[in-house]
């Protein structure tokens, strides 16, 4: 059973198209997150939600917008796609409310190459 | 969120024991460590968390002395699979608008 899951794994794009990531977790989780890993591989938080509600909004350009229709799926929106939006992003969940002490489960990844 | 140091690479042989550490200097009171491990085209995964003094689960143990200002994570006899990246996060609710993951460590097991 996949706790985590993402689609698609593979996204290959131009510059300026507008393109989205499904994420969804089957755990019953509160909160799930966006991550975004860049070539030298630091994995940086962009966004989290719990209940519905965003409650960290790291600044990432407003390009970006997650979008959550009920609490087991966490979607992530990119407008306007630019060469420096290439590098594989994760979604994650947790029981708790988001703090660091949570334990999260990753989701397996999806590889964003902008052209 | 706290600042971490690891060092960014380490090698071992099958069957050894290998012992990661982490620097926290600016550790606060309230802060937990959490070990997470990533292979390859894959995300993270949790190993261990801890507060003070040992902590023993069926992977790993995480020893953490007494100021708690550093930690070090214990992998009994590695095998080839345990060659990943270990990430080393100290911090507590909520999360800072800077929560990053840094480069971790990179083990790898050699036969």
């Amino acid at each position: 059973d996949t706790a985590v899951s993402q689609t698609p794994k593979y996204l290959v794009t131009q510059m300026g198209n507008d393109k989205s990531i499904k994420c969804e977790q089957n755990l019953g989780h509160d909160t799930m997150y966006w991550y975004k890993q860049d070539s030298k591989k630091f994995l940086k938080i962009m966004f989290s939600y719990n209940n519905k509600e965003l409650i960290i909004n790291e600044t990432v350009p407003n390009r970006f917008s997650p979008k959550s229709p009920d609490k087991a799926h966490l979607n992530l929106h990119i407008n306007s796609l630019e060469l420096g939006d290439s590098a594989v992003y994760f979604c994650a969940s947790s029981q708790g409310n988001g703090g660091a002490s949570d334990e999260q489960f990753f989701g397996p990844g999806t590889r964003l190459t902008v052209l | 969120l706290a600042k971490t140091t690891q060092p960014i690479s380490m090698d071992s042989y099958e069957g050894q024991e290998v012992n990661i550490t982490c620097s926290h200097n600016n550790i606060a009171t309230n802060d937990y460590i959490t070990w997470y491990q990533q292979f390859p085209s894959q995300g993270p995964r949790f190993i261990i968390q801890g507060y003070k003094t040992k902590v023993t689960n069926e992977v790993a143990s995480l020893f953490i002395p007494a100021d708690r200002k550093s930690s070090t994570l214990s992998l009994p006899r590695v095998s080839l699979s345990d060659t990943a990246v270990y990430y080393c996060l100290v911090g507590d609710p909520p999360y800072g608008q800077n929560f990053v993951f840094g480069p971790g460590t990179r083990l790898s097991v050699l036969p």
